[in-house]
Order: structure tokens, then C-alpha cells, then sequence
């Protein structure tokens, strides 16, 4: 079984620029969300996408967005960068979309992005 | 609102010495508690849910309703316990998103 894969694992960026990141979800899993944690703190819900879609989003303006293709694999992109956005950004996916027991979350290891 | 709190950043114990790190949420319905651990270099992962009520590494936590909490307890900690732990509450019905604390780390010294 394949675990959640993300790449890059560490990014430099310039404010104003743009970035992508890429997910591959746990085999056999559907449903990915994305996280953002900056230093210290938790991680805090970006979105979730299912079927392609975006089905959940967090307190994030619009300049986060998001992709699903029809593999599973997902693609977080952050457009016009802020010093704020630097931050740990965590992929994780599950069996479905919806709030059960026994949907675990699994995560992967994280992109850090810096912006500089 | 919906809210995790882990009062403690750090919590530093001998080897040994009994464990209780704290977790308070705040949800109107009723949620799901975790408890999810990040060892050194390792991601996230899931150490234990309140719905299996499991023991897992030795480690338990117990959903108290009346109090909002979910508090990790281990009664003899081991070096091996360092690590990051976070509590996190997920909503009833709705989609997949958890709520995470702060996180707190455990040292466990020799």
C-alpha cells in the first residue's frame, strides 16, 4: 500500500510569485484535503476536493485554489505570495468524502514552502 | 465555534514518570476526538480515536462531555514517546476536516 506522496519537500518563493504543489493520495483513497501549518501551530483545513471538485474550504481567500485529477492527485497552487504564506502545507486524503468513523485522515510528509 | 486547545507547548518528563497531556474543545453537536502524534522526521499520523476507545503504544485518552476535554494518558512514559502530539476534533455529518490544537511536545528524559 502507497502511502500520501508530495513534492516538492522544500520550496523557496518570491512575494508576488506563484507556486505549485503536488499530492499523490494513499492508494485506493478518493477524497484529498490540503493543510496549511505554519510554524507552531497546527494544521489549519485548506479544502478538500472530491470527484474533482472542490466539496470543502476553509477560512483561505481565493488566491489558494486547487485541482483534483482523475487519478486522485491533487494540486495546491498559491498564487500572488505573501511573507505570511510561508508555512508547512500537508496533503492528506481519505476513503470518501464525508465526516464517518473509520474515514481516518492519512497525511503525507509535507511540502515547506518559504517565501521570501 | 469550533476549537481545540492544548494549554501546554511543552511537557517534560523524566523516563518512567506518568503522562497526561491536555486537550479542551469546544463543538455544539458531537464531535469525533484524535489524537495524532508527529515523531521526529516522520509525518503525521493518527495515534488513537475516542470511538475505539483503544489503547494504543500504552497511551489512552477518555472523552469527558461534561468537561470538553479528551486528555492522552500514559501511566510510564518512555524515551520513544518524544514527539509532537496534537488533538484534533472532527464534525458530525459533513465533510472531511479536522480541527486541530496547537500541539503539544513531549520530552521524555532518560
Amino acid at each position: 500500500e502507497t502511502g500520501v506522496t508530495q513534492s516538492p519537500t522544500h520550496l523557496i518563493k518570491t512575494r508576488g510569485q506563484q507556486v505549485t504543489l503536488r499530492c499523490s493520495s494513499q492508494s485506493g483513497h478518493n477524497t484529498v484535503s490540503w493543510y496549511q501549518q505554519a510554524l507552531g501551530q497546527g494544521p489549519q483545513f485548506i479544502f478538500q476536493y472530491y470527484r474533482e471538485e472542490e466539496n470543502g474550504r476553509g477560512n483561505f481567500p481565493p488566491r489558494f485554489s486547487g485541482l483534483q485529477f482523475p487519478n486522485y492527485s491533487s494540486e495546491l497552487n498559491v498564487n500572488a505570495l505573501e511573507l505570511d504564506d510561508s508555512a508547512l502545507y500537508l496533503c492528506a486524503s481519505s476513503l470518501g468524502p464525508r465526516a464517518a468513523s473509520g474515514n481516518t485522515i492519512y497525511f503525507g510528509e509535507g511540502s515547506w514552502l518559504t517565501v521570501v | 465555534a469550533q476549537r481545540v486547545t492544548q494549554p501546554e507547548k511543552l511537557l517534560s518528563v523524566f523516563k518512567g514518570a506518568p503522562v497526561e497531556l491536555k486537550c479542551n474543545y469546544s463543538y455544539s453537536g458531537s464531535p469525533e476526538l484524535f489524537w495524532y502524534v508527529q515523531y521526529s522526521r516522520q509525518r503525521l499520523q493518527l495515534l488513537l480515536r475516542h470511538i475505539s476507545r483503544e489503547s494504543i503504544k500504552g497511551f489512552t485518552a477518555d472523552l469527558n462531555k461534561g468537561e470538553t476535554s479528551f486528555h492522552l494518558k500514559k501511566p510510564f512514559a518512555q524515551e520513544e514517546d518524544s514527539a509532537m502530539y496534537y488533538c484534533a476534533l472532527r464534525g458530525a455529518g459533513g465533510y472531511n476536516k479536522l480541527i486541530f490544537g496547537a500541539g503539544t511536545r513531549l520530552a521524555v528524559h532518560p
